[in-house]
């Protein structure tokens, strides 16, 4: 069965103050690793997709890499309006997509 | 705006009764997924389906039911709802099986 953890659980960074959250997966074949936000009550919103080991991918404040069997996303001198949930998901060959618990980062001014 | 739609916004029943959440996806996606979001819960995968048939199952209870329709909008029925079935309801769509999915606004649906 696929498992994605995520760590930390919660993060509390002051504004410019650069992290990583990490996101580690146990999957039967790996067809994506896929990274999103969420605010409270709204929809995922979809930031990047993984393929293969080595890869990465950046967008703005945001970069995300990815091993054999984890991925990070790196915050580069994060806003407060970077503050959200951010969750990592997997599709495996039986196109099961599953997501982890996510991260809830907080950015104060 | 993802371009995905899904209604109602909100909707609050009784228990025991049955309900139908709507799901249009985004205009060319083939593959819609739905999922459950409890308070302060993770994302649990349901059902996923492809150009109208179904490709995957999660944690999907035997009292709900899902079906893609030709025009590749999507409903999931709930029915003998609980009041453990108040929830978010998630529906994605992507266009292939193995790229990104992009997410609806939910259904908020409160069991009273």
């Amino acid at each position: 069965e696929d498992q994605v953890t995520q760590s930390p659980e919660a993060l509390r960074l002051q504004e410019g103050e650069s992290s990583s959250l990490n996101c580690s997966y146990t999957v039967s074949g790996l067809r994506g690793l896929f990274w999103y936000r969420q605010d409270p009550g709204k929809g995922p919103e979809f930031l990047f997709t993984l393929y293969s080991a080595g890869e990465e991918k950046e967008k703005e404040r945001l970069k995300a890499t990815l091993t054999k069997k984890e991925s990070f996303l790196h915050i580069t001198a994060p806003k407060p309006e970077d503050s959200a949930t951010y969750l990592c998901a997997v599709r495996d060959y039986g196109q099961n997509f599953v997501f982890g618990p996510g991260t809830r980062l907080s950015v104060l001014p | 705006d993802s371009g995905v739609t899904q209604t109602p916004k909100h909707l609050i029943t009784a228990t025991g009764q049955r309900v139908t959440l709507r799901c249009s996806p985004r205009s060319g996606d083939l593959s819609v997924y739905w999922y459950q979001q409890s308070l302060d819960q993770g994302l649990q995968f349901l059902i996923q389906y492809y150009n109208g048939e179904e490709r995957a199952k999660g944690n999907i209870l035997e009292r709900f039911s899902a079906q893609q329709f030709p025009d590749l909008h999507s409903e999931l029925n709930l029915s003998s709802l609980e009041l453990g079935d108040s929830a978010l309801y998630f529906c994605a769509s992507s266009m292939w099986q193995n790229t990104e999915a992009f997410f609806g606004q939910g259904t908020r649906l409160t069991v009273v």
